[in-house]
């Protein structure tokens, strides 16, 4: 049963223009939700979080939404930089014990 | 600060053989997570460990089991490998207390089952 999905594998951008990473949950139990960025030969990094009180939180080109009603969140990379290429995971918690991870998507930023 | 390190960084091994990983997590952790990446299947929560203790367990058999000690730092065993059991293990560390979320992870130890 996955809790958490990104039904998208990869995802291509032109370099300069808007990357909108997608991501749903079924677990209305889950408060707190992450991005983090994984390259090649490395393990993944955090990127941004949100809690569930909120709707939205950004750091610099980076901004994440929530729609809890949709139980869904969305990564937005503005401008995106060939450096973006990477792989992103959407993972949610409930108490930070335990962190539930989707599949990823691969993203790729063209210049 | 150094980051949370992993041991080996790959290891072949062949069906019916056991292993054991190493993570020691980031000076302060007491939380230790792991995770098994196979391509298409994203990061699958094997089990978190806090002061010695597991906390959490995965949806994994028996067969994977884990332990950590004094100092943090953890370990996980793998018996009767399967080739299934080929993918990349990560572990991760925290402070472990609640609402701290973010986790910081290791570069992976990437199994080849044969």
């Amino acid at each position: 049963d996955q809790q958490v999905k990104q039904n998208s594998p990869s995802l291509s951008v032109q370099e300069g223009r808007i990357s909108i990473l997608n991501c749903d949950y079924t677990n209305s139990m889950f408060d707190y939700f992450l991005w983090y960025k994984k390259y090649p030969a490395e393990g993944p990094t955090f990127l941004i979080s949100i809690s569930s009180i909120k709707d939205k939180n950004e750091d610099g080109r980076f901004t994440v939404f929530l729609n809890k009603s949709a139980k869904h969140l969305s990564l937005h990379i503005v401008p995106s930089q060939p450096g973006d290429s990477a792989v992103y995971f959407c993972a949610a918690n409930t108490g930070g014990f335990k962190t539930i991870f989707g599949a990823g998507t691969r993203l790729f930023v063209k210049a | 600060k150094a980051g949370v390190t992993q041991t080996p960084r790959y290891l072949i091994k062949t069906r019916g053989q056991q292993v054991t990983l190493s993570c020691s997590p980031i000076s302060g952790h007491r939380s230790v997570s792991w995770y098994q990446q196979t391509p298409g299947q994203g990061l699958q929560f094997l089990f978190e460990y806090f002061s010695e203790t597991q906390r959490n367990k995965g949806n994994f058999p028996g067969r994977f089991s884990g332990r950590q000690f004094s100092n943090s730092r953890s370990e996980m065993n793998v018996s009767t490998l399967e080739l299934g059991d080929s993918a990349l293990y990560l572990c991760a560390s925290n402070s472990g207390q609640p609402s701290y979320n973010e986790q910081f992870f290791g570069p992976g130890t990437r199994l080849t089952v044969l």
